[in-house]
């Protein structure tokens, strides 16, 4: 059975103080790694998917990572306005639907 | 705006109910899924439909059902319902396997 186990479960950071969110997956065949950020009673909205280990993606001051065991969610001088929770979801070649960890919730502290 | 349409957002109902949850998908996307999120879990897969077919089923409970019409919208059907079924219920869509899924503002549900 797939899994996707996150951590920290929650991380306080100074604004501006850099660090990195993991996700480790076990995943039989792995079609895609996804990153969703979520706030408080709202959707999880998109943010990367990474296919293949040694991938990267950015955006803004996020850039998120994939090795062939685990993800990582970088954020670069943070701004109060980053926090939220982070969802990381992957999803196998034998189907189509997204096995979600259980998030790290980020806060920014001005 | 994600695309992926759901209503109601907010729903009050008594123990022993039966609601009906709605979702519209992005325009072109065949495929649907429901999630459940409860305070403090994770997201649970609850079902998905591909083209008004029933593609994978997750930790669905039997009093639970689910259907996509031809015109792909989706409804999410909860009766009995129980004191532990309060929760969000998020409705996403894609257009392919692989593909982003995007995810609904979710139908929130609290059984009193």
């Amino acid at each position: 059975e797939d899994q996707v186990t996150q951590s920290p479960e929650a991380l306080r950071l100074q604004e501006g103080e850099s660090s990195s969110l993991n996700c480790s997956y076990t995943v039989s065949g792995l079609r895609g790694l996804f990153w969703y950020r979520q706030d408080p009673g709202k959707g999880p909205e998109f943010l990367f998917t990474l296919y293949s280990a040694g991938e990267e993606k950015e955006k803004e001051r996020l850039k998120a990572t994939l090795t062939k065991k685990e993800s990582f969610l970088h954020i670069t001088a943070p701004k109060p306005e980053d926090s939220a929770t982070y969802l990381c979801a992957a999803a196998n070649f034998g189907n189509e639907k997204l096995t979600f960890g259980t998030g790290t919730r980020l806060t920014i502290i001005p | 705006d994600s695309g992926v349409t759901q209503t109601p957002k907010h729903l009050i109902t008594a123990t022993g109910q039966r609601v009906t949850l709605r979702c519209s998908p992005r325009s072109g996307d065949l495929s649907v899924y429901w999630y459940q999120q409860s305070l403090d879990q994770g997201l649970q897969f609850l079902i998905q439909y591909y083209n008004g077919e029933e593609r994978a089923k997750g930790n669905i409970l039997e009093r639970f059902s689910a259907q996509q019409f031809p015109d792909l919208h989706s409804e999410l059907n909860l009766s009995s319902l129980e004191l532990g079924d309060s929760a969000l219920y998020f409705c996403a869509s894609t257009s392919g396997p692989g593909n982003t899924i995007y995810f609904g503002e979710g139908s929130w549900l609290t059984v009193v």
